[in-house]
């Protein structure tokens, strides 16, 4: 699977957007780009995904850039309980089925 | 229930151990995925099955792990011989789409085991 590059951690204040970033240099034509997330003690969760175009949903919006070489997904409005490790996974279509998970960023959320 | 349900919760095993651990998927959903997750590390991939078919075994770290999903439903994970690298939270998740691609993931809380 093509690799993703994401921040470590990041911060944010309560009820203000988040951005969080997500390199993907490699990608393929058959990628999809999923994210997940992973609150405290807890499985990870599925946020949302994406192949060409911007998505968006009740959690969150993913913006793909033009060349998909870099995805953002953008909380609206973070609360407490968005703070959680978010994974960027490209996911081949035409190979295995797994999710392979990353380093992940760490997002703070500060009241 | 609703969703994917792992057990027991916790375990705690002494060294050389064997242990079992379970997954009791959404109903009806075909495809269903193994992790393990180190502290501080994202999840890594371990096994899938396609129904009871294991399509891929290729992340399991050593032949002391075994895994079966006789009936194409409930999952369990044995681990022979625990050893302390075996502590980990083990995640289980199930999806509906019959290769699994994607569609969403459901991952149960996990089973957090510790050799001691």
């Amino acid at each position: 699977d093509a690799k993703t590059t994401q921040p470590n951690s990041m911060e944010s204040n309560e009820e203000e957007p988040v951005h969080l970033p997500c390199n993907h240099s490699t990608i393929s034509g058959t990628d999809y780009i999923h994210w997940y997330r992973q609150l405290p003690s807890q499985g990870p969760e599925y946020v949302i995904h994406g192949l060409t175009s911007n998505v968006n949903n009740r959690m969150a919006s993913l913006a793909i850039a033009e060349d998909r070489k870099s995805s953002t997904l953008i909380l609206h409005r973070a609360t407490l309980r968005d703070a959680a490790v978010y994974y960027c996974i490209l996911r081949d279509n035409n190979a295995g089925n797994m999710l392979t998970f990353g380093g992940g960023t760490r997002l703070m959320v500060k009241p | 229930g609703a969703g994917v349900s792992q057990s027991p919760r916790y375990k705690v095993a002494k060294r050389g151990q064997d242990v079992a651990l379970r997954c009791d998927p959404i109903s009806g959903h075909v495809s269903l995925f193994w992790y393990q997750q180190a502290l501080g590390q994202g999840p890594e991939f371990l096994t899938y099955f396609q129904n009871e078919a294991q399509l891929d075994k290729s992340g399991l770290p050593s032949d002391r792990f075994f895994a079966e999903r006789p009936e194409g439903s409930v999952s369990t994970l044995k681990i022979q011989r625990t050893q302390q690298e075996d502590s980990a939270v083990y995640l289980c998740a199930s999806s509906s789409n019959f290769r699994g691609m994607n569609t969403e993931a459901f991952f149960g809380q996990g089973t957090r085991l510790t050799v001691v």
